[in-house]
């Protein structure tokens, strides 16, 4: 049962335009959300959250928007640079009981920014 | 410098052997965690400990074992048992999680398997 999804296996951008990456989930006990970056052979490295309380969060080039009821948050990327090439993960933490703490994770985007 | 260390970076070993992989933290960190990571997925939790001497199974934790005696390691034992061990393992630490809200964990670089 895949509780957060990433639906799109890889997202190609032009350097300087926007990438968008989109994440669904379906429990509606998860009440924190997180993007991680990762580069191959490396762990992951946080980017950016958003609590269940807010709808935008922004960080430099980076923005998370949250839309509780659709389940769906996506992260904006302004401008997208060849850096970013990375694979990005959405991840979600659930709230009651033993379940703080836990992350659940998507399968992840890769994003390709071409010069 | 405050950080992850997982050793060593690629591990090879035969099959029906039992293998460790190592994980410290000098974050001071209660929390540590382990997943796997494969191929087109992401990233699936094995174990995680939220303090010392306690531990629980995460998604998948058939064939793997862990222990903590101290606060800045958790080691992870692969068995035998373990039906499909070469993947990729990743170690993370948190603050302990006891309200809702921030759960920023950290991760290290992450230990190749393979068995041959």
């Amino acid at each position: 049962d895949q509780q957060v999804k990433q639906n799109s296996p890889s997202l190609s951008v032009q350097e300087g335009r926007i990438s968008i990456l989109n994440c669904d989930y379906t429990n509606s006990m998860f009440d924190y959300f997180l993007w991680y970056k990762k580069y191959p052979a490396e762990g992951p490295t946080f980017l950016i959250s958003i609590s269940s309380i807010k709808d935008k969060n922004e960080d430099g080039r980076f923005t998370v928007f949250l839309n509780k009821s659709a389940k769906h948050l996506s992260l904006h990327i302004v401008p997208s640079q060849p850096g970013d090439s990375a694979v990005y993960f959405c991840a979600a933490s659930g709230a009651g009981g033993t379940s703080y703490g836990k992350l659940t994770f998507g399968q992840g985007t890769i994003l390709t920014v071409h010069p | 410098d405050g950080g992850i260390t997982q050793s060593p970076k690629y591990l090879f070993r035969k099959e029906g052997q039992n293998v460790t992989l190592s994980c410290e933290q000098n974050l001071n960190h209660d929390a540590m965690y382990w997943y796997r990571q494969d191929p087109g997925q992401g990233l699936r939790l094995i174990y995680y400990s939220q303090i010392v001497n306690d531990f629980q199974k995460g998604d998948i934790a058939e064939g793997y074992s862990v222990s903590r005696e101290k606060k800045e390691s958790f080691p992870l034992t692969v068995t035998s048992a373990q039906k499909n061990p070469t993947a990729f393992y990743l170690c993370a630490s948190s603050i302990r999680q006891l309200l809702a809200g921030r759960n920023e964990q950290f991760f290290g670089p992450g230990t190749r398997l393979t068995v041959l």
